[in-house]
């Protein structure tokens, strides 16, 4: 079992619609999770981050965390073109950061 | 402008050739880490520094080595590369000494080996 898995995508959605990204790992005494955003051809950029149960907004971005259910989430509401990438999920335990092989949202305008 | 710096940008290399990918920060981070991506698989952590002067092994470290001898350098060394190293990679830094997922990205060497 991969220690972060990541809902298959691709994932289309039309303009203005919410996208929704799922995330499990497997490693129960991990403490912090992070979605980074990597655009075709370019370096993975950190978008969320999130350390406690529950949800936390910023923006269009909602990630939620249920470390009961060992599951991370991120919804992008009012979805825009500029958010067609690809989104990569990633728990930091034991000093390194492990990642999802990430989800790939489209959004049609 | 501050950021990580990697070269080269893309690199074609025979099979059995030694190749070193080079990685410089600015950003005075004490952690620094080498990522392999790969279609299907990801980023996969090949290794880490959490400070100048110690190394540690990620996922995938074999065939690969690195060093860091001082805060703003992390070479990537191949010593004898194979085709199943054909990859994007990625340098990356954090601030404190590796205890934080906050990472910073290069823009990424693309290697190619025959």
């Amino acid at each position: 079992q991969k220690e972060v898995e990541q809902n298959s995508g691709p994932l289309s959605v039309p303009e203005g619609a919410i996208a929704s990204l799922n995330c499990t790992y497997s490693d129960r005494v991990s403490q912090s999770f992070f979605w980074y955003r990597q655009y075709s051809g370019k370096s993975p950029e950190l978008i969320m981050s999130i350390y406690s149960n529950g949800d936390k907004e910023d923006g269009r971005f909602t990630a939620q965390l249920n470390k009961a259910s060992q599951y991370v989430s991120l919804l992008i509401r009012d979805s825009q073109p500029s958010d067609s990438a690809t989104y990569l999920c990633a728990v930091f335990n034991d000093y390194k950061l492990s990642f999802g092989a990430g989800t790939t949202v489209t959004v049609r305008a | 402008i501050a950021g990580i710096t990697q070269a080269p940008t893309s690199q074609i290399l025979a099979a059995g050739r030694r190749m070193t990918l080079r990685c410089t920060q600015d950003m005075r981070h004490n952690a620094m880490y080498w990522y392999r991506q790969d279609l299907g698989l990801g980023l996969r952590l090949i290794h880490y520094s959490n400070t100048a002067g110690t190394t540690g092994k990620g996922e995938v470290p074999d065939g690969y080595s690195v060093s860091r001898a001082n805060t703003d350098d992390f070479p990537l060394t191949l010593a004898s590369a194979v085709p199943s190293q054909t990859s994007v990679y990625f340098c990356a830094s954090s601030p404190g000494t590796g205890d934080t997922g906050e990472l910073f990205f290069g823009e990424g060497s693309r290697l190619t080996v025959l």
